[in-house]
């Protein structure tokens, strides 16, 4: 069975840092492209960043770039998302995305002092 | 504000067909699949449809798509109360982004 599972929210402080994992399980995790995707409390969704199955090609939302960075361990079937300079609009449940399918259940991120 | 525009809301009753709407520009709808996800409350998004117009194993031929010039739609026959949740539709290229539309929320009546 298909399992994608987020770890690694929680509150941080504004200009603080988390790192967010995705475990996945039931599939072949390193032939697959892998998304993150969010969405802040009562909002709709909005796609953060995609990577490829070797790493070889990576993309951020345009808002996003230079704080946020994609990576995966394909023999450990992880995928990453390393959040810097968080800032209170980063407020929201992330989710790992396998290619355009299949969704994880979210980890929530809040960003407050 | 969404680069893809769905309507905010949506209603009918059980037994009616609905339409949920998507419209965007030329290089977004027109140059892109459109996927369709169902997010029923407090839970992950499903997808429902994908490449304009395929529907996964386990989805119900109730939902279909369509897409024509630069809009898409979803359509849903046969209402049930179980299909009260939020619509989105989405557009992903072959540059590895994706964009969403604002999400419809379907109201059963």
């Amino acid at each position: 069975e298909l399992q994608l599972v987020e770890s690694g929210g929680g509150l941080v402080k504004p200009g603080g840092s988390l790192r967010l994992s995705c475990a996945a399980s039931g599939f072949t995790f390193s032939t697959y492209t892998m998304n993150w995707v969010r969405q802040a409390p009562g909002k709709g969704l909005e796609w953060v960043s995609s990577i490829t199955s070797s790493s070889n090609y990576i993309n951020y939302a345009d808002s996003l770039k230079g704080r946020f960075t994609i990576s995966r361990d394909n023999a450990e079937s992880s995928l990453y998302l390393q959040m810097n300079s968080l800032r209170a609009e980063d407020t929201a449940v992330y989710f790992c995305v396998r290619d355009k399918e299949d969704w994880g259940q979210g980890t929530l991120v809040t960003v407050s002092s | 504000q969404s680069v893809l525009t769905q309507p905010p809301s949506a209603s009918g009753t059980p037994g009616q067909r609905v339409t949920i709407s998507c419209s965007g520009s030329s290089s977004i709808i027109g140059s892109n699949y459109i996927y369709w996800y169902q997010q029923l409350p407090g839970a992950a998004p499903k997808l429902l449809i994908y490449r304009n117009y395929q529907r996964p194993s386990g989805v119900p031929d109730r939902f279909s798509g369509s897409k024509s010039g630069t809009s898409a739609s979803l359509a849903i026959s046969g209402l049930r109360s179980e299909d009260e949740a939020h619509y989105y539709c989405a557009a992903w290229d072959d540059s590895l982004s994706g964009v969403f539309g604002g999400g419809t929320k379907l109201t059963v009546l």
